[in-house]
Protein backbone atom coordinates (compact mmCIF):
# COMPACT_ATOMS: atom_id res chain seq x y z
CA UNK A 1 0.00 0.00 0.00
CA UNK A 2 1.44 3.08 -0.85
CA UNK A 3 2.13 5.67 1.88
CA UNK A 4 2.69 9.89 1.01
CA UNK A 5 4.65 10.99 3.70
CA UNK A 6 5.18 14.46 5.59
CA UNK A 7 6.37 16.05 8.06
CA UNK A 8 3.61 16.03 11.04
CA UNK A 9 5.01 19.48 11.96
CA UNK A 10 7.28 22.25 11.14
CA UNK A 11 8.22 25.83 12.57
CA UNK A 12 9.07 28.63 10.51
CA UNK A 13 9.84 32.41 12.13
CA UNK A 14 8.08 35.40 10.88
CA UNK A 15 10.13 36.09 7.85
CA UNK A 16 12.16 33.26 7.40
CA UNK A 17 11.67 30.27 4.79
CA UNK A 18 10.59 27.37 5.17
CA UNK A 19 10.63 23.91 2.85
CA UNK A 20 8.05 20.82 3.48
CA UNK A 21 8.55 17.81 1.94
CA UNK A 22 6.09 15.15 0.59
CA UNK A 23 7.71 11.50 -0.01
CA UNK A 24 6.66 8.09 -1.08
CA UNK A 25 7.14 5.31 1.68
CA UNK A 26 8.57 3.36 -1.29
CA UNK A 27 10.41 4.80 -4.47
CA UNK A 28 11.03 8.57 -5.46
CA UNK A 29 8.17 11.43 -6.41
CA UNK A 30 8.87 12.74 -9.71
CA UNK A 31 7.02 14.97 -11.95
CA UNK A 32 4.72 12.46 -13.03
CA UNK A 33 2.87 12.18 -9.92
CA UNK A 34 1.66 15.33 -10.33
CA UNK A 35 2.21 16.83 -7.59
CA UNK A 36 -0.16 19.38 -5.59
CA UNK A 37 -0.58 21.21 -2.28
CA UNK A 38 -3.21 22.56 -0.40
CA UNK A 39 -3.25 24.53 2.79
CA UNK A 40 -6.40 23.92 5.63
CA UNK A 41 -7.23 26.48 8.42
CA UNK A 42 -9.62 24.96 11.53
CA UNK A 43 -13.19 24.38 10.44
CA UNK A 44 -12.25 25.89 6.69
CA UNK A 45 -12.10 23.99 3.33
CA UNK A 46 -8.41 23.52 1.78
CA UNK A 47 -7.06 25.89 -0.64
CA UNK A 48 -5.20 25.05 -3.68
CA UNK A 49 -1.65 26.19 -3.43
CA UNK A 50 0.92 24.39 -6.17
CA UNK A 51 -0.23 22.06 -9.11
CA UNK A 52 1.46 19.68 -11.14
CA UNK A 53 4.82 20.00 -9.16
CA UNK A 54 5.52 23.91 -9.28
CA UNK A 55 2.54 25.84 -11.03
CA UNK A 56 1.30 28.43 -8.29
CA UNK A 57 -3.03 28.50 -8.01
CA UNK A 58 -4.34 31.54 -9.13
CA UNK A 59 -3.77 34.28 -6.17
CA UNK A 60 -1.54 32.68 -4.74
CA UNK A 61 1.38 34.87 -3.89
CA UNK A 62 4.95 33.77 -5.27
CA UNK A 63 5.94 33.62 -1.46
CA UNK A 64 4.84 29.73 -2.15
CA UNK A 65 6.99 27.28 -4.73
CA UNK A 66 7.07 23.70 -5.62
CA UNK A 67 9.37 21.83 -6.69
CA UNK A 68 11.25 18.40 -6.66
CA UNK A 69 14.30 17.90 -4.34
CA UNK A 70 15.71 14.66 -4.59
CA UNK A 71 13.29 12.27 -3.96
CA UNK A 72 10.73 14.43 -2.63
CA UNK A 73 8.02 16.84 -3.79
CA UNK A 74 8.82 20.10 -1.75
CA UNK A 75 6.81 23.54 -0.85
CA UNK A 76 8.68 26.47 0.09
CA UNK A 77 7.51 29.16 2.01
CA UNK A 78 9.76 32.34 1.97
CA UNK A 79 8.88 35.36 3.76
CA UNK A 80 6.71 33.28 6.10
CA UNK A 81 3.70 35.48 7.68
CA UNK A 82 1.25 34.71 10.60
CA UNK A 83 -1.04 33.39 8.35
CA UNK A 84 0.59 30.98 7.12
CA UNK A 85 0.11 29.10 9.71
CA UNK A 86 -2.13 26.27 8.38
CA UNK A 87 -2.22 22.28 7.62
CA UNK A 88 -0.09 22.02 4.32
CA UNK A 89 -1.03 18.59 2.12
CA UNK A 90 0.15 17.12 -0.50
CA UNK A 91 -1.29 15.08 -2.88
CA UNK A 92 0.50 12.21 -5.48
CA UNK A 93 -1.58 10.70 -8.84
CA UNK A 94 -0.54 7.70 -8.64
CA UNK A 95 -1.73 6.40 -12.22
CA UNK A 96 -5.08 4.49 -12.66
CA UNK A 97 -7.32 7.17 -11.34
CA UNK A 98 -5.91 6.88 -8.08
CA UNK A 99 -4.60 10.29 -5.64
CA UNK A 100 -3.19 9.67 -2.21
CA UNK A 101 -3.17 12.42 0.23
CA UNK A 102 -0.18 12.82 2.60
CA UNK A 103 -0.60 12.86 6.58
CA UNK A 104 -0.30 16.97 6.25
CA UNK A 105 2.14 19.13 8.38
CA UNK A 106 0.69 21.58 10.38
CA UNK A 107 3.05 24.54 9.93
CA UNK A 108 3.77 26.63 13.21
CA UNK A 109 4.84 30.57 13.06
CA UNK A 110 6.55 31.59 15.68
CA UNK B 1 -16.57 32.14 -9.77
CA UNK B 2 -16.96 28.69 -8.87
CA UNK B 3 -19.09 27.38 -6.20
CA UNK B 4 -19.53 23.77 -5.14
CA UNK B 5 -22.29 23.45 -2.34
CA UNK B 6 -22.90 19.81 -0.56
CA UNK B 7 -25.54 18.72 0.74
CA UNK B 8 -26.96 15.74 2.19
CA UNK B 9 -25.32 14.57 5.35
CA UNK B 10 -26.09 13.69 8.74
CA UNK B 11 -26.66 11.25 11.05
CA UNK B 12 -27.22 7.69 10.08
CA UNK B 13 -26.72 4.23 11.91
CA UNK B 14 -23.70 1.54 10.80
CA UNK B 15 -24.86 -0.50 8.20
CA UNK B 16 -27.38 2.32 6.51
CA UNK B 17 -27.26 4.57 3.60
CA UNK B 18 -26.63 7.94 2.62
CA UNK B 19 -26.75 10.41 -0.72
CA UNK B 20 -24.69 13.04 -1.22
CA UNK B 21 -25.13 15.56 -3.46
CA UNK B 22 -22.62 18.76 -4.73
CA UNK B 23 -24.31 21.52 -6.94
CA UNK B 24 -21.62 23.46 -9.09
CA UNK B 25 -21.92 26.78 -10.80
CA UNK B 26 -19.38 29.17 -12.49
CA UNK B 27 -18.05 26.68 -14.82
CA UNK B 28 -18.99 24.25 -17.48
CA UNK B 29 -19.44 21.56 -15.32
CA UNK B 30 -19.51 18.63 -18.21
CA UNK B 31 -15.69 19.78 -18.97
CA UNK B 32 -14.63 18.18 -15.96
CA UNK B 33 -13.61 15.48 -13.79
CA UNK B 34 -14.85 15.97 -10.15
CA UNK B 35 -13.93 13.95 -6.39
CA UNK B 36 -14.65 13.94 -2.94
CA UNK B 37 -12.68 14.06 -0.81
CA UNK B 38 -12.85 13.86 3.26
CA UNK B 39 -11.77 14.57 6.35
CA UNK B 40 -12.47 12.30 9.48
CA UNK B 41 -12.66 14.36 12.98
CA UNK B 42 -9.08 15.87 14.10
CA UNK B 43 -7.49 13.77 10.94
CA UNK B 44 -6.07 14.31 7.61
CA UNK B 45 -7.53 14.37 3.62
CA UNK B 46 -8.53 11.47 2.16
CA UNK B 47 -9.26 11.13 -1.69
CA UNK B 48 -12.73 9.00 -1.94
CA UNK B 49 -13.57 9.09 -5.46
CA UNK B 50 -13.35 10.63 -8.49
CA UNK B 51 -15.59 10.70 -12.17
CA UNK B 52 -14.50 11.48 -15.08
CA UNK B 53 -14.65 10.59 -19.04
CA UNK B 54 -11.92 7.59 -18.32
CA UNK B 55 -14.08 6.32 -15.37
CA UNK B 56 -14.97 6.10 -11.59
CA UNK B 57 -12.32 5.31 -9.43
CA UNK B 58 -11.93 5.04 -5.76
CA UNK B 59 -10.09 4.80 -2.73
CA UNK B 60 -10.24 1.26 -1.51
CA UNK B 61 -11.57 2.36 1.74
CA UNK B 62 -15.01 2.78 -0.22
CA UNK B 63 -14.57 0.24 -3.19
CA UNK B 64 -17.70 -1.91 -3.23
CA UNK B 65 -19.85 0.66 -0.78
CA UNK B 66 -19.43 3.87 -2.61
CA UNK B 67 -20.98 5.10 -5.84
CA UNK B 68 -19.74 8.76 -7.31
CA UNK B 69 -22.35 9.41 -10.39
CA UNK B 70 -23.40 12.81 -12.04
CA UNK B 71 -26.08 14.55 -13.52
CA UNK B 72 -24.57 17.14 -16.37
CA UNK B 73 -27.83 18.04 -17.09
CA UNK B 74 -28.41 19.38 -13.51
CA UNK B 75 -24.71 20.46 -13.04
CA UNK B 76 -24.94 18.33 -9.70
CA UNK B 77 -22.09 14.92 -8.64
CA UNK B 78 -23.32 12.43 -6.05
CA UNK B 79 -21.68 9.99 -3.74
CA UNK B 80 -24.05 7.29 -2.76
CA UNK B 81 -22.92 5.64 0.42
CA UNK B 82 -24.07 2.14 1.55
CA UNK B 83 -22.89 -0.12 4.49
CA UNK B 84 -21.61 2.84 6.37
CA UNK B 85 -19.14 2.25 8.75
CA UNK B 86 -18.18 4.36 12.29
CA UNK B 87 -14.66 5.06 10.41
CA UNK B 88 -16.23 6.87 7.69
CA UNK B 89 -17.36 9.67 9.95
CA UNK B 90 -15.67 12.37 8.22
CA UNK B 91 -16.47 16.09 6.72
CA UNK B 92 -17.05 14.94 2.61
CA UNK B 93 -15.81 18.14 0.47
CA UNK B 94 -16.72 17.84 -3.26
CA UNK B 95 -14.15 19.39 -5.18
CA UNK B 96 -13.09 20.40 -9.30
CA UNK B 97 -10.70 18.63 -10.76
CA UNK B 98 -8.12 21.04 -12.91
CA UNK B 99 -7.70 20.74 -16.56
CA UNK B 100 -7.45 17.54 -18.07
CA UNK B 101 -4.15 16.04 -17.50
CA UNK B 102 -3.28 17.92 -14.61
CA UNK B 103 -4.58 15.43 -11.79
CA UNK B 104 -4.89 18.22 -8.92
CA UNK B 105 -7.94 19.52 -6.81
CA UNK B 106 -8.76 23.22 -8.14
CA UNK B 107 -11.69 24.48 -6.38
CA UNK B 108 -13.51 22.99 -3.23
CA UNK B 109 -16.86 22.84 -1.57
CA UNK B 110 -17.42 23.86 2.12
CA UNK B 111 -18.15 20.22 3.20
CA UNK B 112 -21.19 18.18 4.68
CA UNK B 113 -20.39 16.12 8.04
CA UNK B 114 -21.38 12.77 8.42
CA UNK B 115 -21.98 10.83 11.53
CA UNK B 116 -22.18 6.89 11.69
CA UNK B 117 -23.65 6.27 14.87
CA UNK B 118 -26.39 4.12 16.72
Amino acid sequence: QTVVTQEPSFSVSPGGTVTLTCGLSSGSVSTSHFPSWYHQTPGQAPRTLIYTTSTRSSGVPDRFSGSILGNKAALTITGAQADDESDYYCVLYMGSGISVFGGGTKLTVL
Amino acid sequence: EVQLLESGGGLVQPGGSLRLSCKASGFTFNNYAMSWVRQAPGMGLEWVSTISTAGTFYADSVKGRFTISRDNSKNTLYLQMNSLRADDTAVYYCAKRGLRGTYYFDSWGQGTLVTVSS
